[in-house]
């Protein structure tokens, strides 16, 4: 039983365009949400999250939306970049114990 | 480099033998947890400490498992009698105690391949 979901394994997008990540939870117990980039044969790689009392959070071309109704979020970047390219994971915490992750989405930005 | 740092980066083993892995956190974080992944998955919790305190075990972490925080700073994972369904990535991530500040940073993981 997945309670984080990315549905989309992949996605494609030009240089210069925007990027918009898409993550799903079923759990409402979840309080933080988290957004890692994953190079082939590195660790996961902090990159912006959000609290469930806010529904916007902002760093530079990185912004998450949490929609909490929807139990849904998302991830824009803009504009892409080719260094953007990599894996992107979507986790959730709820309590004490360790993060929850989706399966990714492998992010291709085509020059 | 103040990072997560893991050790061996590497593992290759025969299926039975032992293996171990030592984290080293970022300085003064007191939280320190366990993952594993799988291709085509995303990081799976094993474990956490608080300082040397283990507190929470998922129920992936079978009676083959063991890890340790002795003094609270590194920590070993260490697997008995590995089988090939222990092949993974094992990473490790650390964050500083409190509320709200449950960033978790992780290491370069452990890839352990068992034969």
């Amino acid at each position: 039983d997945q309670q984080v979901k990315q549905n989309s394994p992949s996605l494609s997008v030009q240089e210069g365009r925007i990027s918009i990540l898409n993550c799903d939870y079923t759990n409402s117990m979840f309080d933080y949400f988290l957004w890692y980039k994953k190079y082939p044969a590195e660790g996961p790689t902090f990159l912006i999250s959000i609290s469930s009392i806010k529904d916007k959070n902002e760093d530079g071309r990185f912004t998450v939306f949490l929609n909490k109704s929807a139990k849904h979020l998302s991830l824009h970047i803009v504009p892409s970049q080719p260094g953007d390219s990599a894996v992107y994971f979507c986790a959730a915490r709820g309590g004490a114990d360790g993060l929850t992750f989706g399966k990714g989405t492998h992010l291709i930005i085509q020059p | 480099d103040t990072g997560v740092s893991q050790n061996p980066r590497h593992k290759i083993t025969k299926r039975g033998q032992n293996v171990t892995f030592r984290c080293d956190p970022i300085s003064e974080h007191n939280r320190l947890y366990w993952y594993r992944q799988t291709l085509g998955q995303g990081p799976e919790f094993l474990t956490y400490f608080q300082n040397e305190a283990q507190l929470e075990k998922s129920r992936l972490l079978s009676d083959r498992f063991s890890a340790e925080r002795p003094k609270g700073s590194f920590s070993t994972l260490e697997i008995q009698r590995t089988e090939q369904g222990d092949s993974a990535m094992y990473l490790c991530a650390s964050s500083p105690a409190g509320f709200g500040t449950d960033t978790q940073y992780f290491g370069p993981g452990t890839r352990l391949t068992v034969l």
